[in-house]
């Protein structure tokens, strides 16, 4: 399945550290997206990186894609509480009629503790 | 202005019954979304529209039908609820499907007993 996976599961790290998380997916892609979810809440889209983009940044947000080896890196700076969150890749695929499907990972549990 | 709402937030029923989530979207984006996030957070793909037109249906039981009255409007019809349906189901709209961000609404924790 194109489904993507999320590496490490869960993540706890002290606030003003730096928080990297990883996504494995195995099909070929038109963009790879990040997402937040606070807890009890819907996704909040952080940053799409097309397939012909190797870097993107925003913020204290960091993306790499290295489409040769299917994965992609999240890198938030400085952390802070509110960061604490699970964070979700989405891979863009064919669906079939020419639609493309977003495909979610299951995610990394990020906790910043104060 | 929330940019894409479903109603309703919570919903308890019992087994066997039949129930409606609504989702509107005032974004004019021309492509919405069903997605079903289980117990474990894995969110599933569930139903694809664009211009009213179905576009993707990932194998959901036919228990499920979705409606889209309009463009902005995407609302999911359960019949025979099962003790498997309890999820949080979250619409979701985009322009252009999956070429670009999606926006969420804040999800419909269904929980059927």
């Amino acid at each position: 399945s194109q489904q993507g996976e999320e590496d490490p599961q869960a993540l706890s790290i002290q606030e003003g550290e730096n928080a990297t998380m990883n996504c494995s997916y195995k099909t070929s892609i038109n963009n790879l997206q990040w997402y937040r979810q606070n807890s009890g809440r819907g996704l909040v889209h952080l940053i799409l990186i097309r397939s012909n983009e190797r870097e993107k940044h925003s913020g204290r947000l960091r993306v790499t894609l290295d489409t040769s080896k299917k994965s992609s890196s999240l890198l938030i700076t400085a952390s802070r509480a509110a960061d604490t969150a699970s964070y979700f890749c989405a891979t863009a695929a064919s669906g079939g009629q020419g639609a493309q499907k977003l495909v979610f990972g299951q995610g990394t549990r990020l906790t910043i503790n104060p | 202005d929330t940019a894409v709402s479903q109603t309703p937030k919570y919903l308890v029923t019992q087994m066997g019954n039949d129930k409606s989530i609504k989702c509107e979207q005032n974004l004019g984006h021309d492509t919405m979304y069903w997605y079903k996030q289980d117990s474990k957070k894995f969110l599933k793909i569930m139903f694809s529209y664009n211009n009213k037109e179905l576009i993707i249906n990932e194998t959901v039981p036919n228990r499920f039908s979705p409606k889209s009255p309009d463009k902005a409007h995407l609302n999911l019809h359960i019949n025979s609820l099962e003790l498997g349906d309890s999820a949080v189901y979250f619409c979701a709209s985009s322009r252009g499907a999956g070429r670009t961000e999606a926006f969420f609404g804040q999800g419909t924790r269904l929980t059927v007993v």
